[in-house]
């Protein structure tokens, strides 16, 4: 039963225009929510995070925003670049006292086309 | 230069061999986890550890087995009993806290069956 879902495996977009990746969860007691970029064969780098007291997060060309209400969060990326073609995972994770693991989506591959 | 570092890269492993894979940090960070990405699923967490000389089993521990003798390492052992072992591993870490505390990610080893 998957927690986190990216239901788009892949998008394009053209160099300049806005990229919005979308994210959706099942699971009420997640509090904290992150964004990743990863390149092939290399780990994945963090992005952007937004706690669940928020519904917006901003960061250079990067904004996330969270509706708790409809369980859905996306990433927008204003202007996009072909450096930004990459898999994009949205995660998640539960407040407590420890380092609970995240819990990923299965990415969505955004292409940025010159 | 802090960080975290697999190793090797690449490794192949023979029907019915065990292999560990290296997983070290310089970061200073108290939690590890252990990831297997396979294309089109995303990252599943294998194994994490959130303190030295304690482990907790993923969703995917099964075939698998790790140890934390020393903070800074985290090796994975894929047995004989990892029926399907090929796919990309992925170490991170975090530190310790509440909050939003991302995970930083080494850049994977890909292991492959001979």
């Amino acid at each position: 039963d998957q927690q986190v879902k990216q239901n788009s495996p892949s998008l394009s977009v053209q160099e300049g225009r806005i990229s919005i990746l979308n994210c959706d969860y099942t699971n009420s007691m997640f509090d904290y929510f992150l964004w990743y970029k990863k390149y092939p064969a290399e780990g994945p780098t963090f992005l952007i995070s937004i706690s669940s007291i928020k519904d917006k997060n901003e960061d250079g060309r990067f904004t996330v925003f969270l509706n708790k209400s409809a369980k859905h969060l996306s990433l927008h990326i204003v202007p996009s670049q072909p450096g930004d073609s990459a898999v994009y995972f949205c995660a998640a994770k539960v407040r407590t006292s420890g380092n609970t693991p995240l819990v990923f989506g299965k990415g969505t591959r955004l292409s940025v086309i010159a | 230069d802090g960080g975290i570092t697999q190793s090797p890269k690449y490794l192949f492993r023979k029907e019915g061999q065990n292999v560990t894979l290296s997983c070290e940090q310089n970061l200073n960070h108290d939690a590890m986890y252990w990831y297997r990405q396979d294309p089109g699923q995303g990252l599943r967490l294998i194994y994490y550890s959130q303190i030295v000389n304690d482990f907790q089993k993923g969703d995917i521990a099964e075939g698998y087995s790790v140890s934390r003798e020393k903070k800074e390492s985290f090796p994975l052992t894929v047995t004989s009993a990892q029926k399907n072992p090929t796919a990309f591993y992925l170490c991170a870490s975090t530190q310790q806290g509440i909050g939003i505390q991302p995970q930083h990610f080494g850049d994977g080893t890909r292991l492959s069956i001979l």
